[in-house]
């Protein structure tokens, strides 16, 4: 059974860069036709989807994201990471990663999330 | 503003058939595959249904999808009060090469 879990600091100050981590057991970062993704969740608001990257790099990018967002992986520690830049008190939300099937576009299975607060 | 639409809320009482209701266009539902999400009270979104209309091992056959067009659509027969959750519909949108999310439906089974 797949398993996905968020670390990192749940607090970073504004200006600064929100960096997280994704450890994946039960599988392969590296199987094929999976990508490994990001989802945040502002506090009582929807979901908004971040990007998604492979074990050979290609990455994908919510444009809304995408000048401030780096998503990265690790195939030895079979993991992968988030880094967003220049953070706001708007980027304050809920942060799930998860396994995405390429093509067919879904995530399965979920983080249980990780609430990352900026504020200084 | 979310690129696929969703109606904010649905209720229905318990044992009733609700749908929900998820618009897009050409550049995401029209042209690709919807995905349907359950996001119990302080917990992490589920898989519901994938591909439009398939359903992952241990969802009990009262939810359904389906897809026409560019829209999709969520059902789900004789509710149970433990159905009260936040659902999500999710696509491909190849004009932003990127994943889009609905804003979300609160169904309330009252």
């Amino acid at each position: 059974q797949v398993h996905v879990q968020e670390s990192g600091p749940r607090l970073v100050k504004p200006s600064e860069t929100l960096s997280l981590t994704c450890a994946v057991s039960g599988a392969s970062i590296s199987s094929v036709g999976y990508f490994w993704g990001w989802i945040r969740q502002p506090p009582g608001r929807g979901l908004e989807w971040i990007g998604i990257i492979n074990h050979g790099r290609a990455t994908y990018y919510s444009p809304s994201l995408r000048s401030r967002a780096t998503i990265s992986v690790d195939t030895s520690k079979n993991q992968f990471s988030l880094d967003l830049r220049s953070v706001i008190a708007e980027d304050t939300a809920i942060y799930y990663c998860g396994r995405h099937k390429s093509g067919v576009d879904w995530f399965d299975p979920w983080g249980q999330g990780i609430l990352v607060t900026v504020s200084s | 503003q979310s690129v696929l639409t969703q109606p904010p809320s649905v209720s229905a009482a318990p044992g009733q058939k609700v749908t929900i209701s998820c618009s897009g266009s050409n550049s995401n539902i029209g042209n690709s595959y919807v995905s349907w999400y359950q996001q119990l009270p302080g917990t992490a979104p589920k898989l519901l249904i994938y591909e439009n209309s398939k359903r992952p091992s241990g969802i009990p056959d009262r939810f359904s999808g389906s897809k026409s067009g560019t829209s999709a659509t969520l059902g789900i027969t004789g509710l149970q009060t433990g159905d009260e959750a936040d659902y999500y519909c999710g696509a491909w949108d190849h004009s932003l090469s990127a994943g889009v999310f609905g804003g979300g439906t609160k169904l309330s089974v009252l």
